[in-house]
């Protein structure tokens, strides 16, 4: 069963601490993406990466870094730094003809 | 300007309506348009991908793209409850690497 996961559903942290998103796929997928998405918005890009050991930075990258050491895993790690932590964070991965499939998202919420 | 241009709604119908969701696009390049369906706290799912001027159909769902006028519909009909969500429109060019996306149209159907 083909597809993409995110670990944990919900995650609560508190201010001042980093915290690590996971997303895997199985899709062998070699393009990943980071996107934000806050309460009646868009979809804001994070960072990005079309192929392993190798990342670019998207709209919002301030306050978050990301590692591709493997062809299935990008995680994503929100840091102190961040000023707005709390948001729903979506990962994807994009298909042969550019379409991008995502993942079910892990809502983080920082007090 | 922006790139891409996406009513936010909210549109609200009655069961059995026929919906139509518009996004319109300043960007030439674009070359591969989408439509995703974001059910509240989840990830989006792809619903429509096409690359040419035209109509697409999928059982209820027609994907309409017309590049000259830079402007591309998406009609559901009969429309159900089950219809509520909200609405992406997405584009893919080759010198983005990446898809850009409308902030989303939110779509209740009320029996």
């Amino acid at each position: 069963d083909g597809g993409i996961t995110q670990s944990p559903k919900y995650l609560f942290r508190k201010e001042g601490q980093n915290v690590t998103l996971s997303c895997e796929q199985n899709l062998n997928h070699d393009a990943m993406y980071w996107y934000r998405q806050d309460p009646g918005q868009g979809l804001r890009l994070i960072y990005y990466s079309q192929i392993v050991n190798d990342f670019q930075k998207g709209d919002i990258a301030e306050g978050y870094s990301v590692s591709r050491e493997k062809k299935e895993s990008f995680p994503l790690t929100v840091t102190s730094a961040q000023k707005n932590p709390t948001a729903f964070y979506l990962c994807a991965s994009m298909g042969q003809g550019y379409e991008q499939y995502f993942g079910p998202g892990t809502r983080l919420t920082v007090t | 300007q922006k790139e891409v241009e996406q009513d936010p709604g909210p549109l609200s119908v009655p069961e059995g309506a026929i919906v139509s969701l518009n996004c319109t696009y300043s960007n030439s390049a674009f070359q591969y348009f989408m439509w995703y369906r974001q059910y509240s706290r989840k990830g989006p799912e792809l619903l429509m991908y096409t690359y040419s001027s035209g109509n697409k159909e999928d059982g209820r769902f027609t994907a309409q793209v017309d590049k000259s006028s830079k402007y591309i519909s998406l009609f559901i009909r009969d429309s159900q409850p089950s219809d509520s969500a909200t609405y992406l429109c997405a584009f893919f060019s080759g010198g983005y690497n990446k898809l850009i996306f409308g902030a989303g149209t939110r779509l209740a159907v009320h029996p």
